[in-house]
């Protein structure tokens, strides 16, 4: 299985903030990486897809780059609805899935 | 707008089996893979495995001992069971759509609203 590690696992920022999360996996998985944002009790949502493109409806303050093994996801201002927990995940082979990422109130 | 809607799960016992379904709305059902990802408590997400209309399944190598899947195209349902359930399968279970039949990958785009199962003597 390709293992997927996100940095920071808990993040804390304050609205406005500039706010990047790191994903690296196991070996390289090209493009085929996704973000996704879930709230308390929710399903998760998908946000960017091919790791640096926009799902449909995201706010364009979200943005993804990288490919090979090492990913990043880019908040440029953090709004009140984005603290929420973020996570990364390769569909290269079968699905794997990063720990996880809490962005906190600062 | 496709939505997904799930049920099942709840309460369970050691060793009894899990049983979730998951209806499909507003969109082609025999298009697409439909998988099954769970998520213990305050943990992170897990593949389970996903199926097609015509049934064809791919699942989680840890799980795939456990897993019975179907589908019933007539109904736009797939639905899943995990057996022999310890609290170790304790978690929200979630259904999701994901890639298209024919093609190599995808992300999961469409999501259920997810389900508890809590497994406990």
């Amino acid at each position: 299985d390709i293992q997927m590690t996100q940095s920071p696992s808990t993040l804390s920022a304050s609205v406005g903030d500039r706010v990047t999360i790191t994903c690296r996996a196991s070996q390289n998985i090209n493009s085929w990486l996704a973000w996704y944002q879930q709230k308390p009790g929710k399903a998760p949502k998908l946000l960017i897809y091919e790791a640096s493109n926009l799902e449909t409806g995201v706010p364009s303050s979200f943005s993804g780059s990288g490919s090979g093994t090492e990913f990043t996801l880019t908040i440029s201002s953090l709004q009140p609805d984005d603290f929420a927990t973020y996570y990364c995940q390769q569909y290269n082979s079968y699905p794997t899935f990063g720990q996880g990422s809490k962005v906190e109130i600062k | 707008q496709v939505q997904l809607q799930q049920w099942g799960a709840g309460l369970l016992k050691p060793s009894e089996t899990l049983s979730l379904t998951c209806a499909v709305y507003g969109g082609s059902f025999s298009d697409y893979y439909w998988s099954w990802i769970r998520q213990p408590p305050g943990k992170g997400l897990e593949w389970i495995g996903e199926v097609n209309h015509s049934g064809g399944t791919h699942y989680n190598s840890s799980l795939k001992s456990r897993l019975i899947t179907s589908v019933d195209t007539s109904r736009n349902q797939f639905s899943l069971k995990l057996t022999s359930m310890t609290a170790a399968d304790t978690a929200v279970y979630y259904c999701a759509r994901g890639r298209k039949v024919g093609a190599a990958r995808a992300p999961f785009d469409i999501w259920g609203q997810g389900t508890m199962a809590t497994v406990s003597s």
